[in-house]
């Protein structure tokens, strides 16, 4: 079966750093995608890997390995605003997108 | 307005009562969908309008009934539900390309509790 595997929680403190893993096991891969999403509000696209490597956005940056089914978000400089799920998504060999259940990020002052 | 907008943003209601939830995308996007969404579990793809043609998760049960009546438009028609139907109702859209990203644009979701 095809499978997303990412942390249900984690906490880190305001300025830090931190990383919020995703493995996956699919059926083909056509990208990975990162969404973000506030308690009550809509998800909204944050980023998108096809190819081996890291992609810089900002505060945020996103990498993937395919040989290793692994990719990960790391989020610099945190701000209380960043408090919010991340989920992991992956584009399988239909195109049909296959979701990790998300991360909760909690931001401590 | 801009962006997926959907409503209601709230809705109650008991097992015998048919409702129904609406979805509108501004973007000229050629694709709709609907994702049921429960807590700490992963977004659950229930239906797919896209290029005039539907495509369903056979999983999803009859009393889920969807609409799409253009391409800005999409309802998901609500009848006779079970309490384990309550959750968050997300609706999006997209462009397809045949190629590349294919990029959500989500609404902010409809929250459904049954009675």
């Amino acid at each position: 079966g095809q499978n997303i595997d990412q942390p249900t929680e984690m906490t880190a403190t305001e300025g830090a750093i931190v990383q919020i893993n995703c493995t996956y096991q699919t059926s083909g891969f056509n990208g990975l995608f990162w969404y973000q999403q506030h308690a009550g509000e809509a998800p909204t696209f944050l980023s998108y890997n096809v190819l081996d490597g890291l992609e810089e956005k900002g505060r945020f940056s996103s990498f993937l390995s395919r040989s290793k089914g692994y990719s990960y978000l790391l989020l610099k400089e945190l701000q209380m605003k960043d408090s919010a799920s991340y989920l992991c998504a992956v584009s399988d060999s239909n195109y049909q997108l296959i979701w990790g259940a998300g991360t909760k990020l909690i931001i401590k002052p | 307005e801009t962006g997926v907008t959907q409503t209601p943003r709230h809705l109650v209601m008991g097992m015998t009562n048919k409702k129904s939830l609406k979805c509108e995308q501004h973007l000229g996007h050629n694709a709709m969908y609907w994702y049921k969404q429960s807590a700490k579990k992963p977004l659950e793809l229930m239906f797919v309008y896209s290029l005039e043609e539907r495509v369903e998760n056979n999983s999803v049960p009859s009393r889920f009934s969807p609409e799409c009546p253009n391409s800005s438009h999409l309802f998901l028609h609500l009848h006779t539900l079970q309490p384990e139907d309550s959750a968050l109702y997300l609706c999006a859209s997209s462009q397809i390309v045949s190629q590349g990203a294919n990029v959500l644009t989500f609404g902010a979701g409809s929250r459904l509790t049954v009675l």
